[in-house]
């Protein structure tokens, strides 16, 4: 069936140092969400791409969307402890259009 | 503020017990979703609703049951059927294709 792959599982940095996460999908995707879930909490929407190729970025947030459209990556540049938490991808089923998530990258940031 | 409720925050339930976790949402959303995470896990799909009074099974609905009869509230029941129910409730909802709002969970042990 549709699968939606996170890697890495894990990541831990230095504060200060550059992340990031890398999604794949077995299929073409219509869009690519991003959430974000702080330890103890519960995932916060960050971000939807719908283009080919595209490009949208937050602060030091970078988000892309493959030029396939079945991958995607979000790039934290300069890490800070705030940003800890896991980050997870998802996108929608070819039917139903439900959300399909990926495992999720755990980002520990040693200050 | 428009927002999703998940209510009780904790709940310990006994073996061969069956508990409801409410769920509801002042914000107008069609569709709402039960996932369930364990820990260090990504989100499992139970059930999810894209109208009043019909709903669909996720991924591992077994052991767990779910109403719609009002816009606004999904609540989740947890069988007895269900023999691994020690995990991280989420509800959210959604409207069209754009980003889940996700509630703060309710975190089930059984005792």
């Amino acid at each position: 069936g549709q699968q939606v792959m996170q890697i890495p599982q894990y990541q831990h940095v230095q504060e200060g140092e550059d992340f990031t996460t890398y999604c794949n999908s077995s299929t073409t995707l219509s869009n690519i969400q991003w959430y974000k879930q702080r330890p103890g909490g519960h995932p916060v929407f960050l971000i939807q791409l719908v283009k080919s190729g595209e490009v949208k970025k937050q602060k030091r947030l970078t988000f892309q969307f493959g030029e396939a459209k079945k991958n995607s990556s979000l790039h934290i540049t300069a890490t800070q402890t705030t940003d800890v938490g896991t980050y997870f991808c998802a996108g929608p089923l070819r039917q139903g259009g439900k959300l399909i998530f990926g495992q999720g990258t755990e980002l520990s940031v040693k200050p | 503020d428009g927002g999703i409720t998940q209510s009780p925050k904790y709940l310990f339930r006994k073996e061969g017990q069956n508990v409801t976790l409410s769920c509801e949402q002042n914000l107008n959303h069609d569709a709402m979703y039960w996932y369930r995470q364990d820990p260090g896990q990504g989100l499992r799909l139970i059930y999810y609703s894209q109208i009043v009074n019909d709903f669909q099974k996720g991924d591992i609905a077994e052991g767990y049951s779910v109403s719609r009869e009002k816009k606004e509230s999904f609540p989740l029941t947890v069988t007895s059927a269900q023999k691994n129910p020690t995990a991280f409730y989420l509800c959210a909802s959604a409207t069209g294709s754009y980003g889940y709002t996700f509630g703060s969970g309710t975190r089930l042990t059984v005792v």
